[in-house]
């Protein structure tokens, strides 16, 4: 079974520092994988998808890298703001499924 | 565009009864996918639907669970006899095929009591 896990499960920091989360699996054989932010009480929303073939993914102030090699993926957010306080959530498909198998998250705080 | 839809955001039922979550995907998504989400727990993985394939019931955790897909399109949820360990939030999913980016409802949070 694929494991998934995002390390810190929590992590506060000042307005304007960058973030860095951190997420490792199990399996190799990875196809895609997709991060999404969860605010309380709220569905998931799509940040970013990186395809079996891509390095990297950037969208704005958010980049995220993905390594099968190593098992990891990390999602940087720079010069950080209090709104994406949230937690963030990295998933993935395995080559032979479809179905996303998720990490537990990482709660960010940002302090304003 | 619209994204995807669920109802009702929320529902209170009373234990032994039967619940209907309904799930409206983005148009012209071929893929569905139903995910429950626990206190405390992560994600996890109900049903999924793609096209007018047999849907893959897998993670359905017990027969009480059980779901739909109507014309390729909206889906229902149907959960009977509902136990307190079935309070949590149900999350609904759509994507153009499988293996694309999954975008999520927000969500249907059921109470048992």
């Amino acid at each position: 079974k694929q494991e998934v896990t995002q390390i810190p499960a929590a992590l506060s920091v000042p307005e304007g520092e960058n973030l860095v989360l951190n997420c490792s699996f199990t399996d190799s054989a990875i196809y895609n994988l997709q991060w999404f932010r969860q605010d309380p009480g709220k569905g998931l929303t799509s940040l970013l998808l990186i395809q079996s073939s891509q390095r990297e993914q950037t969208s704005g102030r958010l980049n995220a890298s993905l390594d099968k090699s190593s098992g990891r993926s990390t999602l940087y957010i720079a010069a950080s703001q209090p709104g994406d306080s949230a937690t963030y959530l990295c998933a993935f498909f395995l080559s032979n499924d479809y179905k996303l198998s998720f990490g537990a998250g990482t709660t960010v705080t940002v302090r304003a | 565009g619209a994204g995807v839809s669920q109802s009702p955001s929320n529902k209170v039922t009373e234990k032994g009864k039967d619940v209907e979550l309904r799930c409206d995907p983005i148009s012209g998504h071929t893929a569905l996918y139903w995910y429950r989400q626990s206190l405390g727990q992560g994600l996890e993985f109900l049903i999924y639907f793609q096209g007018n394939s047999a849907p893959d019931k897998s993670g359905l955790p017990s027969d009480r669970f059980s779901a739909e897909r109507t014309g390729g399109s909206v889906s229902t949820l149907t959960i009977q006899r509902t136990q307190q360990e079935d309070s949590a939030v149900y999350l609904c999913a759509s994507s153009l095929q499988r293996y694309n980016e999954q975008f999520f409802g927000p969500g249907t949070r059921l109470t048992v009591l």
